[in-house]
């Protein structure tokens, strides 16, 4: 079974300040799928940014990139120039290869202040 | 833009009641999903549902926890006998024919609240 730790419960940047929100999972696939997830306070998660496992390359997505390191299986996620928008809870997710389980961490609460 | 949809958006039942709990994916969409979220704690899967069965189950979905796609569009939760420690908060989420590069799509959310 696949575990995602996220380390950090809250977190606040000040806004146009960048912000890195740290996750690590642990399995023993090789092939699998990592996604960052924004829950606002309306409650509705939306995906912020994914990476596939077989890629080397860090995802990248407007002010929004990722350092993923699949050694150390770490996944952490950078906010640059950060916006009051930005302010939300964070939820690393896992992929499984068979792509029929998403697994997500505890989830950080993000406060982007003016 | 094509979303999922859930109903109710907050039930209050008596324990031991049934609840069902309702979702109408995004309609092109092959892969169907719940998760609860129970108050100040992660969310956690409950099961995956493709081609009229399940796919992959948790194990907190045990025998009280039921699902169905009773008429192609609905997508239903159903908790036979609630208890105390049901209550939260259940998303639905759906993803089109390749889930391992799409997202899944959320719901807004059900707040079941068992007493």
């Amino acid at each position: 079974a696949q575990t995602v730790t996220q380390s950090q419960p809250e977190m606040s940047v000040q806004e146009a300040e960048t912000v890195t929100l740290s996750c690590t999972y642990d399995t023993s696939e090789n092939n699998y799928y990592l996604f960052w997830y924004k829950q606002p306070p309306s409650r509705q998660m939306i995906l912020v940014i994914r990476q596939e496992a077989y890629k080397q390359q860090n995802a990248t997505e407007n002010r929004f990139s990722v350092n993923f390191q699949k050694a150390a299986k770490s996944f952490s996620l950078k906010i640059s120039d950060s916006q009051l928008g930005d302010t939300a809870m964070y939820f690393c997710a896992f992929l499984n290869n068979a792509g029929n389980m998403l697994t997500f961490g505890g989830g950080t609460r993000l406060m982007v202040k003016p | 833009e094509p979303e999922v949809t859930q109903t109710p958006s907050h039930q209050v039942t008596q324990m031991g009641q049934e609840v069902i709990l309702r979702c109408v994916p995004i309609s092109n969409h092959l892969y169907f999903y719940w998760y609860r979220q129970i108050l100040g704690q992660k969310v956690e899967f409950l099961v995956s549902f493709y081609n009229n069965e399940i796919s992959e189950k948790s194990e907190i979905f045990d025998d009280q926890f039921s699902v169905e796609r009773p008429d192609g569009s609905n997508f239903t939760l159903k908790i036979r006998s609630t208890k105390l420690e049901d209550s939260a908060m259940y998303f639905c989420a759906s993803s089109g024919g390749v889930p391992k590069t799409g997202e899944l799509f959320f719901g807004e959310g059900s707040r079941l609240t068992v007493l």
